[in-house]
């Protein structure tokens, strides 16, 4: 059983469009966040909810949008693609309260040409 | 991260001892945490040590904190190819994780 799976695993789309990823936790987490990991390998936050309420939105441009219809599951969409959002974006989740860390989704790889 | 500094770099023989080190900023960080990602694929919680802590040991894995210094290292024992990987120091401030650029270990035989 996969703990926190996103789909789709890779994304390639033309610049100007607009697209969705995926994120599901069955781990009974209740914060979970984006994260964006560029050519270098560097990760940065982007979005953390805590029980369906944004509490993380670090510098991001307002075309992304997080949405999290409940706690087990937080969509990132993507308005007007650009060269730069080429990249790997990461799902987590996590207990707010404890030190066990986050568990990672395998990502998604989006492309923009 | 810019507050979470790591080597880039470290080739290690076949059954030597791999040491990664990892220097932080945020004394007020409860728990420290080294996360492995295989090429492709997602990050891995290899192990993290509460703040409190000196040393932490789980098989093969070694967790040295000096939390004056603000230094964290991770010791692999007998290293093998499948250890060959990006390994991220990270450190948890207000529910936030925030990495390191992450160390390239590659095994060499």
């Amino acid at each position: 059983d996969t703990a926190v799976s996103q789909t789709p695993k890779y994304l390639v789309t033309q610049m100007g469009n607009d697209k969705s990823i995926k994120c599901e936790q069955n781990l009974g987490h209740d914060t979970m966040y984006w994260y964006k990991q560029d050519s270098k390998k560097f990760l940065k936050i982007m979005f953390s909810y805590n029980n369906k309420e944004l509490i993380i939105n670090e510098t991001v441009p307002n075309r992304f949008s997080p949405k999290s219809p409940d706690k087990a599951h937080l969509n990132l969409h993507i308005n007007s693609l650009e060269l730069g959002d080429s990249a790997v974006y990461f799902c987590a989740s996590s207990q707010r309260t404890g030190g066990s860390g986050y568990t990672f989704g395998s990502g998604t790889r989006l492309t923009v040409v | 991260g810019e507050d979470v500094e790591q080597s880039l770099f470290l080739s290690v023989r076949e059954g030597d001892s791999s040491v990664i080190n990892c220097t932080y900023t945020d004394s007020s960080s409860t728990y420290l945490y080294w996360y492995k990602q295989e090429p492709g694929a997602g990050l891995q919680l290899l192990t993290y040590i509460f703040s409190n802590m000196d040393m932490k040991q789980d098989q093969r894995l070694t967790v040295l904190l000096n939390k004056k210094d603000k230094h964290l290292s991770l010791r692999i024992a007998d290293t093998q190819t499948g250890d060959s990987a990006i390994y991220f120091c990270a450190e948890i401030n207000d529910y936030k994780l925030s990495f390191g650029a992450g160390t390239t270990v590659t095994v060499r035989a």
